[in-house]
């Protein structure tokens, strides 16, 4: 079955800094990556996704890359607010049914 | 309408209690979800529901049954649960179960066993 590993698992940064986590998955059936941001004691928001056939996206300060070949993406946070601070889920689907989600990755930005 | 809604928001049940958890969507998805999340962990699925039928059981214990009246509510009932099932039950829903559509969560409901 699928397995995604994410990185990092904590990761500080300055206001105005830009923020990378990166993801890794098994599956090279999988074709959706989807991003989720959980703020303590909320809902997970999928802040942004990208299917198998687009090597990027983008959504004003927050972008995805897709690298297929290594079996890898990553979410690019530009300009980080205090509001940026939350953990960071990725997820990729498996056999085309469920999500199976990364560890998840707790942002920092500090004023 | 693009929301989720579960209740109740925090229930706290005796380990020989039967109790119910209800999530309702407007949205017009065909599929639903629940998963349970631990703190500090990403959330785990438990059952997908899709077109109204299971399609997907993550074997999970037989205490927790859930049910799909219809296609904008989705139920789990409850019973006999041990204090390692407390936990943020989470349902979600999106407009196909097919893996590759955008799933929308509800708030969750807080669950503690005593």
């Amino acid at each position: 079955g699928e397995n995604v590993e994410q990185h990092p698992s904590t990761l500080s940064v300055q206001e105005g800094d830009s923020a990378v986590i990166k993801c890794t998955y098994s599956d090279s059936a999988s074709n959706y990556f989807p991003w989720y941001k959980q703020e303590l004691g909320k809902r997970p928001q999928l802040i942004i996704d990208i299917r198998s056939n687009v090597g990027e996206k983008k959504d004003q300060r927050i972008a995805v890359t897709l690298n297929k070949t290594a079996k890898h993406f990553s979410l690019h946070i530009t300009e980080t607010q205090p509001e940026d601070s939350a953990v960071y889920f990725c997820a990729a689907n498996q056999a085309g049914t469920a999500l199976i989600f990364g560890k998840g990755t707790t942002l920092s930005v500090s004023s | 309408d693009t929301e989720v809604t579960q209740t109740p928001k925090h229930l706290v049940m005796g380990m020989t209690n039967k109790k119910s958890l209800k999530c309702e969507q407007h949205m017009g998805h065909r599929a639903m979800y629940w998963y349970k999340q631990k703190a500090k962990k990403p959330p785990e699925l438990m059952f997908v529901y899709s077109y109204e039928k299971l399609s997907i059981n993550e074997s999970v214990p037989s205490r927790f049954s859930p049910e799909c009246p219809n296609s904008s509510l989705l139920n789990l009932h409850l019973h006999a649960l041990q204090p390692e099932d407390s936990a943020l039950y989470l349902c979600a829903s999106s407009p196909r179960g097919a893996g590759n559509q955008p799933q929308h969560f509800g708030d969750g409901t807080r669950l503690s066993i005593l």
